[in-house]
């Protein structure tokens, strides 16, 4: 089975703090996505990222940066943390080949930012 | 960003109650899948549709790809309390490595 895993399912921020959120996917996926969940607005996908080294952004990339070294893990990079960041941060990973191309998620972080 | 319009946005029925859900766009899209999110965790694929007019099953649940290849539905025939949960739909366009998502269906069961 695939699995995606997030470094936390919790954690507690002040606002200014740098936030570091992790992800590891165990299937050797090229595909890693990072999503916010918001009641109401779904899944909003923030940076994707195709490729070591790779990454675009996606429909809310503002106040997040990305890095991917290796393979497996992709981490979300919040700068400066501010409250409106306050969410629910999920994980995916996929193939590459657009005919298996099922996003596998992680748990999910959820992030409060006081 | 596009998004897909997913409806309803919530649902409260009784056990045993079959559900509907169904999304639509104005794209067209390759791929639709359905997922569902338990409380607390990521969400999980139930069904994945690639061709317009397909049909699949999966237990108790049942998809749709539209002939139009812009809708999407599924159904939940005798609903049970271990189907309380968020339904989200994705789409993937054409040539695209990421998905849509809509905006999710919070269904609720009363026992």
């Amino acid at each position: 089975d695939v699995k995606v895993t997030q470094s936390s399912r919790y954690l507690v921020k002040r606002t200014g703090e740098k936030v570091f959120l992790e992800c590891v996917q165990d299937m050797d996926h090229e595909n890693m996505f990072w999503y916010r969940q918001d009641p109401g607005l779904g899944l909003r996908l923030i940076y994707f990222s195709y490729d070591v080294k790779m990454k675009e952004k996606g429909d809310i990339p503002e106040g997040y940066s990305v890095s991917r070294e290796k393979k497996e893990r992709f981490s979300l990079i919040l700068e400066s943390a501010s409250t409106n960041q306050t969410s629910m941060y999920l994980c995916a990973s996929s193939w590459a080949d657009p005919s298996t191309d099922t996003q596998y998620f992680g748990p999910g972080t959820r992030l409060t930012v006081l | 960003g596009q998004q897909l319009n997913q409806s309803p946005q919530s649902m409260f029925i009784q056990e045993g109650e079959d559900v509907s859900m169904n999304c639509t766009s104005s794209s067209i899209f390759n791929t639709w899948l359905w997922y569902k999110q338990d409380p607390g965790e990521g969400p999980v694929l139930l069904i994945a549709l690639y061709k317009a007019g397909e049909l699949t099953s999966n237990g108790r649940l049942t998809a749709q790809f539209g002939i139009t290849r812009k809708d999407s539905f599924l159904n939940i025939s005798a609903s049970i309390p271990s189907d309380v949960g968020i339904y989200f739909c994705a789409g993937q366009l054409w040539g695209a490595q990421k998905l849509v998502f809509g905006q999710g269906t919070r269904l609720t069961i009363n026992p």
